[in-house]
């Protein structure tokens, strides 16, 4: 099993650029969830989807989207970056309430 | 007043020490707890769950203490390896049940 993967490891953008974070897990779970991770801040909830077929904003969704493309996927997209994009981002999943986290590897982002 | 509130550290231990780190929550109704490390530009993993009744996993032991909304963890004889960051983690109850971080505490575990 992949777990949790996520693409790109690395993007470089300039202000105003879009682009798609790609997750997909393969333990079936229910629950997929976007992070970003900025020094000081710890780990801050962007979007979360609870099951498929929905997405809900978490603690920072300014200036995101999500789609969860099916049970396995669950994308990140930024429409016209800033610079206070420039982030960590972690893309996790779990199966269920209460259940611990999974997380993918990291994309690490930076916007000029 | 933070959700979920760490001591940064940073603690700087000598091998075999033992090192205790605390976590406060905000939010009585929590269910779920958890203690994550991270190591530098890793992805958090999952060192243990926290159970009502204290668990231990090897040299590591986490307790919950419901009524003062407090959760520790214990590392007997500290490693070099067990060098990096821990963070307390909580669920939430709105935002579908989601973790909810804490900024970290930094351990280094010196020779």
């Amino acid at each position: 099993n992949a777990g949790v993967t996520q693409t790109p490891k690395f993007q470089v953008l300039k202000t105003g650029q879009s682009m798609t974070l790609q997750c997909a897990q393969d333990m079936n779970h229910n629950s997929m969830y976007w992070y970003r991770q900025d020094p000081g801040m710890g780990l801050r909830l962007i979007y979360y989807s609870a099951s498929e077929g929905t997405t809900d904003k978490g603690e920072v969704p300014n200036g995101y989207n999500v789609s969860r493309l099916n049970k396995r996927e669950f994308s990140l997209r930024l429409e016209s970056a800033a610079p206070s994009q420039t982030s960590v981002y972690f893309c996790a999943s779990r199966t269920g309430n209460n259940e611990k986290l999974f997380f993918g590897s990291g994309t690490q982002l930076s916007v000029l | 007043r933070k959700e979920v509130e760490q001591d940064p550290g940073p603690f700087n231990v000598p091998e075999g020490a033992t090192v205790a780190f605390n976590c406060t929550y905000s939010n009585s109704a929590s269910q779920s707890f958890f203690w994550y490390r991270q190591d530098c530009r890793k992805e958090p993993k999952l060192l243990m769950s926290v159970y009502s009744s204290g668990n231990e996993d090897g040299r590591f032991t986490a307790q919950l203490n419901r009524a003062s909304q407090y959760i520790s963890l214990l590392i007997r004889d500290s490693k070099l390896s067990d060098s990096a960051t821990y963070l307390c983690v909580v669920s939430r109850l709105n935002s579908g049940y989601a973790l909810n971080f804490g900024k970290g505490t930094s351990l280094l575990v010196t020779p």
